[in-house]
């Protein structure tokens, strides 16, 4: 069965923090992205990668980065957490071709006290 | 850019159908997704349409006129566990292609 898997499912950490989350797909599939859901607002495209070592911004980046050094894993990294921040973030991918939709990981939930 | 609109909630009795809408305005269009998330839970795929018309999947169906932008999902013969968020989601045609641009969901409560 196929799987995107997030390090975490539950995070607590301090403002000002340096916070990474990873996460790793089994499906050798080329794209790769980051999401953030809250509330009212849905999800929302943080960064994503169409390949090794590519990234894209998505529609919210301020305040993130992102690596993407071999295939199967792509991290996210909040540089300075902020209470803003404290969401549930979701990881996804799929193949580089073919009308296919996205595999989720099952999220981060991350408060930032 | 793009604007996808779907109702936020929706509530619907066990053993009914229910018909979710999702209408959409983008500058360039390569497919329309339903997904399903159970709370607390990630996103599962449900359906894809790239052409007009509907698509059936057992209880579930999408339907698609890319003329009006629009797009439903018909759930019939309801289920307690069909009780959901029930997400839209539209993929650009173009240099963006490889992302989907998602509505803000449709909470579906399904009652005895």
């Amino acid at each position: 069965d196929v799987k995107v898997t997030q390090s975490s499912r539950y995070l607590v950490k301090r403002t000002g923090e340096k916070v990474f989350l990873e996460c790793v797909q089994d499906m050798d599939h080329e794209n790769m992205f980051w999401y953030r859901q809250d509330p009212g607002l849905g999800l929302r495209l943080i960064y994503f990668s169409y390949d090794v070592k590519m990234k894209e911004k998505g529609d919210i980046p301020e305040g993130y980065s992102v690596s993407r050094e071999k295939k199967e894993r792509f991290s996210l990294i909040l540089e300075s957490a902020s209470t803003n921040q404290t969401s549930m973030y979701l990881c996804a991918s799929r193949p580089q071709t073919g009308y296919y939709g996205y595999t989720f990981g099952s999220g981060t939930r991350l408060t930032v006290v | 850019g793009q604007n996808i609109d779907q109702p936020t909630e929706m509530t619907a009795t066990e053993g009914a159908i229910v018909q979710i809408n999702c209408t959409y305005q983008t500058s360039g269009f390569n497919g329309l997704f339903w997904y399903q998330q159970h709370a607390g839970e990630a996103p599962t795929f449900l359906s894809y349409n790239v052409l007009d018309g509907l698509e059936e999947k057992g209880r579930f169906s999408s339907f698609l006129s890319r003329s009006k932008g629009y797009s439903y999902l018909l759930l019939k013969e309801l289920q307690m566990k069909d009780s959901a968020s029930y997400l839209c989601a539209v993929r650009d045609k173009g240099a963006g292609s490889y992302q989907l641009t998602f509505g803000k969901g449709t909470k579906l409560s399904v009652i005895p």
